[in-house]
Order: C-alpha cells, then structure tokens, then sequence
C-alpha cells in the first residue's frame, strides 16, 4: 500500500518569512495530492491541491511542486502570518473516485511567531 | 462546496456504553464514507470504508465488532462504537469523495471521552 512520509514534524519560522513542508510518497500510482490545514478540535481543511498532470500550482500566498519522477511533493507559504499556525498534513490517493482511500503524512505542526 | 456534516461534536460517555456517531453528506450523494481516528498529535488513520448499501471494509487491526459502521443512504453514515472504553477516546473524523473539484471532504469530527 502506499507510504506518505513528511518532514520536518515541527517548524517554527518568523512571521512574513516563508515556510517548506515536504513529503514523499511510494505508490506510484498515487495522481493526486492535497494538502489540509488543521486547527484544534476540528477537522481537517483542504487548503490546495495538485494533480499528477501538473507539477506546480499556486493560490495566493500557497503553492504545491509536484515531482513524480521522485515521488516527492511540497508545500509552500510565504509571507506566513499568525494564523497560520496549525497542523499541516500532506496525503496521497490514487484519485477521488469512490473507493480510494487518502493516505496522511505524518504532520507538520507549524508555528508563526509574531 | 460540498459538505459533511458531522454529529456529535463532544461527547462523553461511560465504560461499557455504545456511543453512535454520524455523518450526512449535504449537498452531494455520498457514495462511499471513510472513517478515520486521530489520537493526540498523531495523524489521521483509516479504520474503515463504507459503501452505501454494502458491508464495509475494515484496516487490519480495526474490531469490526466493536466499531459498527452503517451507510444504508447515499447521505448518512454511522459509525457506533460499542461497548466503549478509555482506550477508544479519540477524535474520530469522517469524510468522502466529494468529486473533482472538491476532493474528499471532512466532517468537523467528533471528540469521544470514555470515562
């Protein structure tokens, strides 16, 4: 089955400054790949996504590269704000259709320090 | 958007008693319902799968015995932890398949104490 790996587990970076969350994955199957945002008590929050057909989308201050050949993937947040402090998880499927899972990283908690 | 609507938000329950927990899909037809649990500061891990209609598909290591999954609708899946104990306090998080543009989506999740 598939493997989701994340690093680093913590990260604690300035506000305004910029920050890197990377994550691995092992089936190479897997064509799509969203990152969620998860703040205490509540559930998980789709922040941006990437299918495998692309190698990098942006949304504003977050973006998401996409390196099939590795098997990699990662989030990026610039300018970050306070905020944006909150758990980040990457996940992997092999697509949204009925019947296949998401697999997790293991999460990054981020802090942003005003 | 799409959204999954989750309930009970809390709830506390004592040893020994089954605890029902459920998630409606409100704007889409939710064909398929994953059941995570998430312990402190771990991540989220997949118990079970359900499909509307069928029996559903449980990880290895999860009792299917114990946590009771029902996803007779295609709006409305439950799962029911029977026979609760203080291992089985966590925060349990639903979600499903919500189509191209929305991805899956999650239910707010459910935070069980057993005491």
């Amino acid at each position: 089955g598939e493997n989701v790996e994340q690093h680093p587990s913590t990260l604690s970076v300035q506000e305004g400054d910029s920050a890197v969350i990377k994550c691995t994955y092992s089936d190479s199957a897997s064509n799509y790949f969203p990152w969620y945002k998860q703040e205490l008590g509540k559930g998980p929050q789709l922040i941006i996504d990437i299918r495998s057909n692309v190698g990098e989308k942006k949304d504003q201050r977050i973006a998401v590269t996409l390196n099939k050949t590795a098997k990699h993937f990662s989030l990026h947040i610039t300018e970050t704000q306070p905020e944006d402090s909150a758990v980040y998880f990457c996940a992997a499927s092999r697509g949204n259709n009925a019947g296949n899972m998401l697999t997790f990283g293991g999460g990054t908690r981020l802090m942003v320090k005003p | 958007g799409a959204v999954v609507s989750q309930h009970p938000s809390r709830v506390i329950c004592k040893s020994g008693t089954s605890v029902k927990i459920e998630c409606r899909s409100l704007d889409f037809q939710a064909t398929t319902m994953f059941w995570y649990r998430q312990f402190p500061k771990q991540s989220l891990m997949l118990m079970a799968t359900s499909n509307e209609g069928s029996k559903a598909t449980y990880e290895q290591g999860v009792e299917k015995d114990k946590f009771l999954i029902n996803h007779a609708s295609l709006t409305l899946s439950t799962l029911t932890v029977t026979s609760a104990h203080p291992e089985d306090s966590s925060f349990y998080i639903c979600s499903a398949p919500s189509g191209p543009n929305y991805g899956y989506t999650f239910g707010s999740g459910t935070r069980l104490t057993v005491v």
